[in-house]
């Protein structure tokens, strides 16, 4: 079966800029998530849909980062204005209900 | 608040020697704790789950709930063990997965 999608691989933004990030699941999958890793940590999440709606957003800085998943299937996670400290690896993952995270490929970005 | 704790930056071994890469973590409830590792050029993927009690490539956990840890061994290292390893814990009312900051692993020939 395919693996979860992420597009762009790369990309390098100036401060202030906005930015979008798309993710495709894989199929069937209900649970995405989002997560920032940042050099040198671990994944932290971002923000978790069940379907089409919101688990968790806890640690998702609303001021600038939004998300969203039409339809329950692909996602995009958007930030305006990026910061300097936005710089990361951004990762995707799916699941089936409650069993294990497939991850992407990751999308780096660097904010200059 | 869930916190996993991995001390070691980097473990740099000869193939064949014994390993064990340590997790520490913090949890008030009854933690899922598993192994994502990350290979070069890879995606991250799961390894180990200590509910599955079984070996994989070789590895193994075991949970031990009075030291509050979760290492990974392994008694001989190959050079393809080499990668980042993420020691994760799932718990808390939406079953948050929380990660340490990784154990690179360096097996050399």
């Amino acid at each position: 079966e395919a693996g979860v999608a992420q597009s762009p691989r790369y990309k390098i933004i100036e401060k202030r800029q906005s930015v979008a990030f798309w993710c495709n699941p894989i199929s069937g999958h209900a649970t995405l998530y989002w997560y920032q890793q940042i050099l040198g940590q671990g994944p932290k999440l971002l923000i978790q849909f069940q379907n089409n709606g919101v688990v968790d957003d806890s640690q998702l800085p609303k001021d600038r980062f939004s998300a969203e998943r039409l339809k329950g299937v692909d996602s995009t996670l958007k930030i305006q204005p990026a910061k300097l400290e936005d710089s990361a690896v951004y990762l995707c993952a799916s699941s089936p209900e409650g069993y294990e995270q497939y991850f992407g490929p990751g999308t780096r970005l660097t904010v200059t | 608040a869930q916190r996993v704790t991995q001390p070691e930056k980097l473990l740099s071994v000869f193939k064949g020697a014994p390993v064990e890469l340590k997790c520490n973590y913090s949890y008030s409830g009854s933690p899922e704790l598993f192994w994502y590792v990350q290979y070069s050029r890879q995606r991250l993927q799961l390894l180990l789950r200590h509910i599955s009690r079984e070996s994989i490539k070789g590895f193994t956990a075991d949970l031990n709930k009075g030291e509050t840890s979760f290492h990974l061994k392994k008694p001989f290292a190959q050079e393809e063990d080499s990668a980042m390893y993420y020691c994760a814990l799932k718990g808390g009312g939406f079953q948050k997965l929380v990660f340490g900051t990784g154990t690179r692993l360096l097996v050399s020939p």
